[in-house]
């Protein structure tokens, strides 16, 4: 496989349910990214991390959680969400750190619906 | 901080026709604009990019032009297609190490 891949699709969820999205990426890169991307609103960066390292945290709430167990692996857990979280969900890579050095690579990403 | 401001938020044009999407940006230090299409369904995906030591930046059917003086920069499609129709993202970012600011997108329709 090539690019960014990204697990489940589509996620219909519970607010009590406890799930998680996954991304993996097969371009070697040293940065990876969740963004939030809600209908007509610009794209908001949820987290970064460079060489596995978190280094963004854009005021998430707890309910998400990353994980980034290496440079190619990218989790977010998601816990006791709102209706107000459903959106879609995108992953992202990057060859260098800071997003003005090389292109960001994105997945396909995770629809959630939370009910 | 810094904010990106993208026009019209829809835009339809008849196949054949030309298109520009138009973005302007609150901060002067801002020196590098991506812009990218997203395809439904897909991520976006990177189309051209342009730093603020060029004002025009040309590949193949679209190209962008940046006027730093009025701090806006604008994405132009010549000869649309039908695969042209998708949302397209403009973005800002005062230096490599800082985040990219975002527009809201503009929804591109080709009409046949």
């Amino acid at each position: 496989e090539t690019g960014v891949t990204q697990t489940p699709r589509h996620l219909v969820m519970g607010m009590t349910n406890k799930k998680s999205l996954k991304c993996e990426q097969h371009l070697g890169h040293n940065a990876m990214y969740w963004y939030k991307q809600s209908a007509k609103k610009p794209l908001e960066l949820m987290f970064v991390y460079n060489f596995k390292e978190q280094t963004e945290n854009n005021s998430v709430p707890s309910r998400f959680s990353p994980e980034c167990p290496n440079s190619s692996h990218l989790f977010l857990h998601l816990h006791t969400l709102q209706p107000e979280d459903s959106a879609l969900y995108l992953c992202a890579s990057s060859q260098y750190p800071g997003q003005g050095n090389s292109p960001l690579h994105f997945g396909n990403g995770t629809r959630l619906t939370v009910t | 901080g810094e904010n990106v401001e993208q026009h019209p938020s829809t835009l339809s044009v008849q196949e054949g026709d030309s298109a520009v999407i138009k973005c302007t940006y609150s901060d002067s230090a801002s020196n590098y604009f991506p812009w990218y299409k997203q395809e439904l369904g897909k991520g976006p995906q990177l189309i051209i990019d342009i730093r603020s030591n060029v004002g025009e930046k040309k590949d193949q059917r679209i190209a962008v032009t940046l006027n730093k003086t009025a701090k806006h920069f604008s994405l132009h499609i010549t000869e649309t297609q039908p695969e042209d129709s998708a949302v397209y993202f403009c973005a800002a970012v005062m230096d490599s190490n800082y985040q990219l600011i975002w527009g809201a997108g503009t929804k591109l329709i080709i009409k046949p």
